[in-house]
């Protein structure tokens, strides 16, 4: 079964400070691998989108890598902030699902807090 | 653009009764899907078309019906509600051709209480 994993399951980090979050996946055969942010109650937000072919994909204080051969991708927040709290998913859309299902795989996700 | 809509944002069910979840998208997209959340399982995808007239089973299909007239709209039906279909449920869309895929767009969820 393809699978999506996330680490840390959680992370609380003082402001000012640059971290990784960390995605792995278990099949390199991918379209794309995209990560999103989730506030408490609300909907998915699109952060960056990292097409097969790419290494990377930068928006504003964020970047995005991607490694299909080692089946990762880490996305780094440069600064943080106490508005950067959040859940942050990363999902692949895998190309060879086997004759499976045709849709986003979804870690469980990054719960991050920063601290003012 | 209004992006993907969704309606209602909340309801509540009694066990057995049945609804259809509304989405909607105005960004002519022929890929649409369905997907659940739930504490500690993540995002599930549960029905998905790749085009008017085209649907198919995610992962968690059972208990749940899907149609798709238009390109624009992709509505997710719930026969009889069980409890165990409490819920958020999120649509998305996204442009794909066979050998491209684009970033999906999701709406902003539909909680779904089943009593």
């Amino acid at each position: 079964k393809q699978e999506v994993t996330q680490i840390p399951a959680a992370l609380s980090v003082p402001e000012g400070e640059n971290l990784v979050l960390n995605c792995s996946f278990t099949d390199s055969a991918i379209y794309n691998l995209q990560w999103f942010r989730q506030d408490p109650g609300k909907g998915l937000t699109s952060l960056l989108l990292i097409q097969s072919s790419q290494r990377e994909q930068t928006s504003g204080r964020l970047n995005a890598s991607l490694d299909k051969s080692s089946g990762r991708s880490t996305l780094y927040i440069a600064a943080s902030q106490p508005g950067d709290s959040a859940t942050y998913l990363c999902a692949a859309d895998f190309s060879d699902s086997g004759g499976g299902a045709d849709g986003l795989t979804f870690g469980k996700g990054t719960h991050l807090i920063i601290q003012p | 653009n209004a992006g993907v809509t969704q309606t209602p944002k909340f309801q509540v069910l009694k066990t057995g009764q049945s609804m259809t979840l509304q989405c909607a998208q105005d960004m002519n997209h022929e890929y649409m899907s369905w997907y659940r959340q739930d504490p500690g399982m993540g995002l599930r995808l549960i029905h998905y078309s790749v085009g008017a007239g085209i649907t198919d089973q995610g992962e968690v299909p059972n208990g749940y019906n899907v149609s798709r007239s238009t390109t624009e709209d992709f509505p997710l039906r719930l026969l009889s509600a069980a409890p165990s279909q409490t819920s958020v449920y999120f649509c998305a869309s996204s442009y794909q051709t066979s050998s491209t895929h684009d970033e999906q767009f999701f709406g902003p969820g539909t909680r779904l209480t089943v009593l």
